[in-house]
């Protein structure tokens, strides 16, 4: 299976600031159509998973601009350009690419 | 707008079984196949299977194949998982989420609001 690795694993954050999230995996998640399969999901406290991000840095619709998603083959970032307080929760990344797709650990996001 | 509504939380004795339903709205449930993943208090996102709604083909995670059987009544647009042999560790929150009709990149686009399964003696 895929291994998908992120840090950290806690990210202390001042409302106002930007905040950065690393998500590695173990093999390419470059698909041989060309695209790559890479998820970012956000939970907060008592919610579902919902999606923010596909394909690396596509935007779901009704996700804030100041997230923003990059990245290529195995290493890959979520950053928030100016954290708010709705932004509180954890983060898991996915890959999508190898079936049936693997998450990472999740990186709680909370105000320092 | 595409909604995913689960069945309420469930009590269940060790070595019993739960059936946890997973209603779809708002597209066409035959287009797409079903992801079942679960949170166990505290823990990240585990993936436990799939299944088509275009096909019905099934895949299982090692860790329940066995006693994990998922099923799909497409007339009324639901997904059915039903979990037995529960043990202490399966307590968790069950979610289905939306994926493709077949093996290929995970969605995940939509997801129900989870069902808390709670095994308890």
């Amino acid at each position: 299976d895929v291994v998908v690795t992120q840090s950290p694993l806690s990210l202390p954050v001042t409302l106002g600031q930007p905040a950065s999230i690393s998500c590695r995996s173990s093999q390419s998640l470059e698909f041989s159509d060309g695209n790559t399969y890479l998820s970012w999901f956000q939970q907060r406290p008592g919610q579902s998973p919902r999606r923010l991000i596909y394909k690396v840095s596509n935007r779901d619709s009704g996700v804030p601009d100041r997230f923003s998603g990059s990245g290529s083959g195995t290493d890959f970032t979520l950053k928030i350009s100016r954290v708010e307080a709705e932004d509180i929760g954890v983060y898991y990344c996915m890959q999508a690419t190898h079936w049936p797709g693997t998450f990472g650990q999740g990186t709680k996001v909370e105000i320092k | 707008q595409v909604q995913l509504l689960q069945s309420g939380a469930e009590v269940k004795r060790p070595g019993a079984s739960v059936e946890v339903s997973c209603k779809v709205s708002g597209y066409n449930f035959k287009n797409y196949g079903i992801t079942w993943v679960r949170q166990a208090p505290g823990q990240g996102l585990e993936w436990l299977g799939w299944i088509s709604a275009y096909n019905g083909n099934t895949y299982y995670a090692p860790k329940v194949q066995g006693r994990l059987t998922m099923t799909t009544h497409t007339s009324a647009s639901t997904a059915y998982m039903e979990l037995t042999s529960l043990t202490f560790d399966d307590t968790a929150i069950y979610y289905c989420a939306r994926d493709p009709p077949v093996v290929a990149a995970a969605l995940r686009d939509h997801w129900g609001q989870g069902t808390l399964v709670t095994v308890s003696s």
